[in-house]
């Protein structure tokens, strides 16, 4: 089955102590993405890769690392997370033959304290 | 620079009505444009998009949305809503022209079918 996969989906965790929310996708997609969710803000963009070794900051990058080692993997790294990271995050990806045809991961809740 | 506006944020409506969720965009070229709808407790799903020619674009379950250009709008439509509609619906756009540019997405109108 065609998927994004993301883990984990639940998280809790405290100011500073570094995290990673993995993302896997198994559809040989070129894109893959990371956006947050929050009331009234709608979906924002962190980070994105257009293939591997490639990323680039979205529109929101404060605070995230991301790598691209293998197509298939884009690891969402908080090296000293704030609650102000605390938020739903999506990962996505699409080929790059249909750009914007997003297919999404089931979402990650974060929570700093 | 691209932008797209979903100027509801709740639309309510009766089951078995016409339902319509509005957006509108900007962008200095031809844009790509998209819909997506969110359950509760689900990741974002394409539901779909306008690239080039016809200006009605028909997507999964029923939904259609209409490209205008003149008005800069990209609505949503669906001819008789059901219950199981009621979930989070973002519109996106991309300006293929601009390189990389992402998709771009508004804030999300909250569909909200009633029995």
């Amino acid at each position: 089955e065609a998927q994004v996969t993301q883990n984990p989906r639940y998280l809790i965790t405290v100011t500073g102590k570094k995290l990673t929310v993995t993302c896997s996708q198994n559809m040989n997609h070129e894109y893959m993405s990371w956006y947050r969710q929050d009331p009234g803000l709608g979906l924002r963009q962190i980070y994105y890769s257009m293939n591997v070794e490639v990323t680039d900051k979205g529109d929101v990058p404060e605070g995230y690392k991301v790598s691209r080692k293998e197509k298939r993997n884009f690891p969402l790294i908080l090296e000293s997370p704030s609650p102000n990271q605390t938020s739903l995050y999506f990962c996505a990806s699409s080929p790059r033959t249909v750009p914007g045809e997003l297919f999404f991961g089931e979402g990650s809740r974060l929570t700093v304290l | 620079a691209q932008s797209v506006a979903q100027p509801e944020d709740q639309v309510n409506v009766a089951e078995g009505n016409p339902l319509t969720v509005k957006c509108t965009y900007s962008v200095s070229g031809n844009p790509y444009l998209f819909w997506y709808v969110q359950y509760p407790n689900r990741g974002l799903q394409f539901l779909l998009k306008y690239i080039t020619g016809d200006n009605l674009v028909k997507g999964s379950y029923g939904f259609e949305a209409e490209f205008n250009k003149s008005q800069t709008s990209f609505h949503l439509k669906k001819p008789s809503a059901l219950v199981s509609d009621s979930a989070l619906y973002f519109c996106a756009v991309r300006d293929p022209n601009s390189g990389n540019t992402p998709l771009v997405f508004g804030k999300g109108t909250r569909l909200s079918v009633i029995a």
